[in-house]
């Protein structure tokens, strides 16, 4: 079975602060990771995908794969309350297009 | 352009009886899938559309779930005799399936589905 591993928190920053979530994996073929958030009581939408090893940037995210260790991380720089909801953390499944998603972290952004 | 769109946005049925719910994907997107999440938990794959092909029904939770998609377009989730256990927000998402793209899903509103 394979499984995206996540803290279900609740993760609390101060307003300003970084905030870091990390997601694990078991698939050691997968190939695409993605960051999605989703707001209480609405659908998740994506934040950021990343395939290569290293570090992505897009504004105030950066999203950290380490494929030999499995893991991917997402860093929210100057936190703000509004970026208070649960992330979830999906893998596409090597060799198909089915998504496994992590039960979520869920972040509060401290004013 | 329009996004997904699925409907009803909510159903309230008695333990039982049959519900139908629909996911209209975004034009053109060739892959389709169906998940549902529980309060407070993740999301849990049901079911895999894409283009032509047989579906990936892997996720399918018993035999009282099943999914049709017609003419590649809309899809239809069919749950018969609802348990109070199938509660929870059924999401739809689409995805271009572009060759080496990293696919990513849109995702619909939510049917979020309520057994008495």
């Amino acid at each position: 079975q394979k499984e995206v591993e996540q803290n279900s928190g609740p993760l609390s920053v101060p307003e300003g602060a970084i905030a870091s979530l990390n997601c694990t994996y078991s698939d050691r073929g997968s190939q695409s990771f993605f960051w999605y958030r989703q707001y209480s009581g609405k659908s998740p939408e994506l934040i950021m995908f990343i395939y290569s090893n290293g570090d992505k940037e897009d504004g105030r995210f950066t999203a950290q794969l380490n494929k030999a260790s499995q893991y991917v991380s997402l860093l929210i720089r100057d936190s703000q309350p509004s970026d208070s909801a649960t992330y979830l953390c999906a893998v596409r499944d090597s060799g198909t297009y089915k998504y496994i998603f992590g039960t979520g972290t869920r972040l509060k952004v401290l004013a | 352009g329009a996004g997904v769109s699925q409907s009803p946005s909510n159903k309230v049925t008695e333990k039982g009886k049959d519900v139908e719910l629909r996911c209209d994907p975004i034009s053109g997107h060739t892959a389709l899938y169906w998940y549902r999440q529980s309060l407070g938990q993740g999301l849990e794959f049901l079911i895999y559309f894409q283009g032509n092909s047989a579906p990936d029904k892997s996720g399918l939770p018993s035999d009282r779930f099943s999914a049709e998609r017609t003419g590649g377009s809309v899809s239809t989730l069919t749950i018969q005799r609802t348990q109070q256990e199938d509660s929870a927000v059924y999401l739809c998402a689409s995805s271009s399936r572009k060759g080496t793209g990293p696919n990513e899903q849109f995702f619909g509103p939510g049917t979020r589905l309520t057994v008495l």
